[in-house]
């Protein structure tokens, strides 16, 4: 299976902050990576496709990046309503199989 | 749009098959790919396999000789039966639409996602 490693595991950033996540795959993927967000009690809900394309009806405040083994994910201007925990997702290789996670708070 | 909706026992003993079933609403099951995803309570997500609206199935190896799905498409409903099942089984289980593009740019590609997802449900395992 192909390993995704994610860091930090947890960040606290004032309102307004850049906030940028790192997400690395155990081998090249490709661009073959989704990034998701959770809030507290809900269901994942899918931000970024194909590491850099937004997912219709996200705010444009989030951004991917990357290809291979090291992709980035970014918040431009930090809302309150972004407080989740973000995961990050290969799909190269079955098992599809997710990052452990970066909870993100506000400062 | 479409919807998801999981249901199934909120509890189930030790050694005994675990069922979920999800139902689509606003639009049709046929002609796409549906997946189910469990959370243990606190941690990561843990993909469980996926079907197409056909039957055919493809299952995480780490579940593969627990798991069965199986798809009702009268109904717009897919289940997940899971057997013997211990305490590590219980998770909030999610199913969700396993949405695909394929195309062509210097070789073929398909990109994959889980674009819309059923609120989850709550499996305990205990007896």
């Amino acid at each position: 299976d192909i390993q995704m490693t994610q860091s930090p595991s947890s960040l606290s950033a004032s309102v307004g902050d850049r906030v940028t996540i790192t997400c690395q795959a155990s081998q090249g993927i490709s661009t073959y990576l989704n990034w998701y967000q959770q809030k507290p009690g809900k269901a994942p809900k899918l931000l970024i496709f194909d590491a850099s394309n937004l997912e219709t009806g996200a705010p444009s405040r989030f951004s991917g990046s990357g290809s291979g083994t090291d992709f980035t994910f970014t918040i431009s201007s930090l809302q309150p309503e972004d407080i989740a925990t973000y995961y990050c997702q290969q799909y190269d290789n079955l098992p599809t199989t997710f990052g452990p996670g970066t909870k993100v708070d506000i400062k | 749009q479409v919807q998801l909706q999981e249901s199934g026992p909120g509890l189930v003993k030790p050694s005994e098959t675990l069922s979920l079933t999800c139902t689509v609403s606003g639009g049709s099951i046929s002609s796409s790919y549906w997946t189910w995803i469990r959370q243990p309570p606190g941690k990561g997500l843990e993909w469980i396999g996926f079907l197409y609206s056909n039957g055919s199935t493809n299952y995480n190896p780490s579940l593969k000789s627990r798991v069965t799905f199986s798809v009702d498409t009268s109904k717009n409903q897919f289940s997940l039966h899971l057997n013997s099942v211990t305490a590590a089984d219980t998770a909030i289980y999610y199913c969700a639409r396993d949405v695909r593009l394929t195309g062509y740019s210097s070789g073929w590609y398909e990109i994959r996602a889980f674009d819309i997802w059923g609120q989850g449900t709550m499996v305990a395992v205990s007896s």
